[in-house]
C-alpha cells in the first residue's frame, strides 16, 4: 500500500514570497490533516479535512496560510506572504476516519527554509 | 487546554541498555495516549498506544502503562538496539477537543554500538 506522499520535499524561499505544498494521502482516506513541525517541537495541527469539507482550522494563521481540498482526495497547502518564522516542516497525514480509533498516517514532510 | 511534556534529549545510550523516556499530560477530557517515533529521514509512525487508564501499549518491545493518577505515559524498552536511535514523541487525542492530536517536544535518542 502506498504510502501519504508529499512534494516538494525541500524549499527554500525569501520572505514576503509564497509557496505551495502538495499532499496525496493513502487512498480510501476520509480524513486529512496539516500539521507544522518547528524544529525542536513536536507537531501542531493546522488544519483537518473530512472529505472535502473543513472540520478543525483553528490554529491555522488565515491571513497568510490557506488550505484546499478539492474532490476529496490530494490536498496543497498555501503561505502567502511567507514570514521567517514560517520556517518548519510541514506534515500531511491521513485516517480512515476522524476518531482517535484510527491511526494517522505521516508522509515525510516538506521543510521549508525563510530566509 | 490540553498539553503534552516530554523529557527532553537527546538521551545517549550504550546498546543493550535500559530506555525511559518520560511524559506527562495535561488534558480536559479522558484522552487517548500515543508515542509516536521518528527514524532518520523517514515520516512519523505509530509506535503504540493506549485508550483508556491503567491500559498498557506495546511494540517491538517498547511499553508504556496509562497512568491516570500521575498523568503519565512513560514509554520503557528494557534492552536497546542501534536501530532504536530515533526521535521519539509523546502525545494525546481527545474527544473533547476534537480528537485532533497534541505532541510533545519529542525526545532523541541515540544508541551507540
Amino acid at each position: 500500500e502506498a504510502g501519504v506522499a508529499q512534494s516538494p520535499r525541500y524549499k527554500i524561499i525569501e520572505k514576503r514570497q509564497s509557496v505551495a505544498f502538495w499532499c496525496n494521502p493513502i487512498s480510501g482516506h476520509a480524513t486529512l490533516y496539516w500539521y507544522q513541525q518547528i524544529l525542536g517541537q513536536g507537531p501542531k495541527l493546522l488544519i483537518q479535512f473530512q472529505n472535502n469539507g473543513v472540520v478543525d482550522d483553528s490554529q491555522l494563521p488565515k491571513d497568510r496560510f490557506s488550505a484546499e481540498r478539492l474532490k476529496g482526495v490530494d490536498s496543497t497547502l498555501k503561505i502567502q506572504p511567507a514570514k521567517l518564522e514560517d520556517s518548519a516542516v510541514y506534515l500531511c497525514a491521513s485516517s480512515l476516519a476522524g476518531s482517535f480509533n484510527y491511526e494517522q498516517y505521516f508522509g515525510p514532510g516538506t521543510r521549508l527554509t525563510v530566509t | 487546554g490540553n498539553s503534552v511534556t516530554q523529557m527532553e534529549g537527546p538521551v545517549t545510550l550504550s546498546e543493550e541498555a535500559f530506555l525511559t523516556i518520560n511524559c506527562t499530560y495535561t488534558a480536559t477530557g479522558y484522552p487517548s495516549l500515543f508515542w509516536y517515533v521518528q527514524y532518520p529521514g523517514e515520516g512519523l509512525q505509530l509506535l503504540l498506544k493506549a485508550t483508556k487508564a491503567d491500559d498498557k501499549g506495546s511494540n517491538k518491545d517498547f511499553e508504556a502503562t496509562y497512568r491516570k493518577e500521575t498523568t503519565s505515559f512513560h514509554l520503557e524498552k528494557g534492552s536497546v538496539q542501534v536501530s532504536d536511535s530515533a526521535v521519539y514523541f509523546c502525545a494525546l487525542s481527545d474527544k473533547a477537543a476534537g480528537n485532533k492530536l497534541t505532541f510533545g517536544g519529542g525526545t532523541r535518542v541515540l544508541v551507540k554500538p
